[in-house]
């Protein structure tokens, strides 16, 4: 079946570095890419959908500055948390659904970011 | 806009016995109805898919679903619970024109005790 690769699974960094996590489809194309942020005993909240080619969208609330979103190819998507702060710590997952196909998502296996 | 809602925090249950996760949904038009399932420290898993056709839908690791339109509700059931199955379990829907954004109800944590 569809692979989604993230990475890393987990990153420890400190407050003020940045942080890029990779979403690859590895066997597959996809047009737009989903990242999620996972606060802890707390469902998903959907940041942002990744665009191949263009500008993501990003869902209310979330700061474009600082979570740096970049989806050059159709297979790749990046999330970059800028000047990290602890309050950034959480659980990262991106999810991608091949181009022309709308019946599943294909979801990464996540990030683990601890930011001291 | 749509929504998806668990109303358990969490479901205890005897392994051997049957169980019940509770989903409801709101959502403009025909819904795209999903459950996965986390494991700590790690991803979610697809379990199964409600599209169209049959309302009973059989997925992985022995679970099913049933999709009822007059009460918006898609709850996940299994009829003997593993202690293996014990892990967060969240339902989304994604409406038609909505793309391929999913929305996630805020997860059911599944205790399954031996």
């Amino acid at each position: 079946g569809a692979v989604v690769s993230q990475h890393p699974s987990r990153v420890i960094c400190k407050s003020g570095t940045s942080v890029k996590i990779e979403c690859r489809s590895l066997d597959f194309q996809a047009t737009t890419m989903f990242w999620y942020r996972q606060f802890p005993k707390q469902s998903l909240m959907l940041m942002a959908t990744s665009n191949e080619g263009s500008k993501a969208t990003y869902e209310q609330g979330v700061e474009k500055d600082k979570f740096l979103i970049n989806h050059a190819s159709l297979t790749l998507s990046t999330l970059t948390v800028t000047s990290a702060h602890p309050e950034d710590s959480s659980f990262y997952i991106c999810s991608a659904t091949p181009t022309g196909g709308y019946e599943k998502l294909f979801f990464g296996s996540g990030t683990q970011l601890s930011v001291l | 806009a749509q929504s998806v809602a668990q109303p358990e925090d969490q479901v205890n249950v005897a392994e051997g016995n049957p169980l019940t996760v509770k989903c409801t949904y709101s959502v403009s038009g025909n819904p795209y109805l999903f459950w996965y399932v986390q494991y700590p420290n790690r991803g979610l898993q697809f379990l199964l898919k409600y599209i169209t056709g049959d309302n009973l839908v059989k997925g992985s690791y022995g679970f099913e679903a049933e999709f009822n339109k007059s009460q918006t509700s898609f709850h996940l059931k299994k009829p003997s619970a593993l202690v293996s199955d014990s892990a967060l379990y969240f339902c989304a829907v994604r409406a038609l024109n909505a793309g391929n954004m999913l929305t996630f109800g805020g997860g059911t944590r599944l205790m399954v005790k031996p």
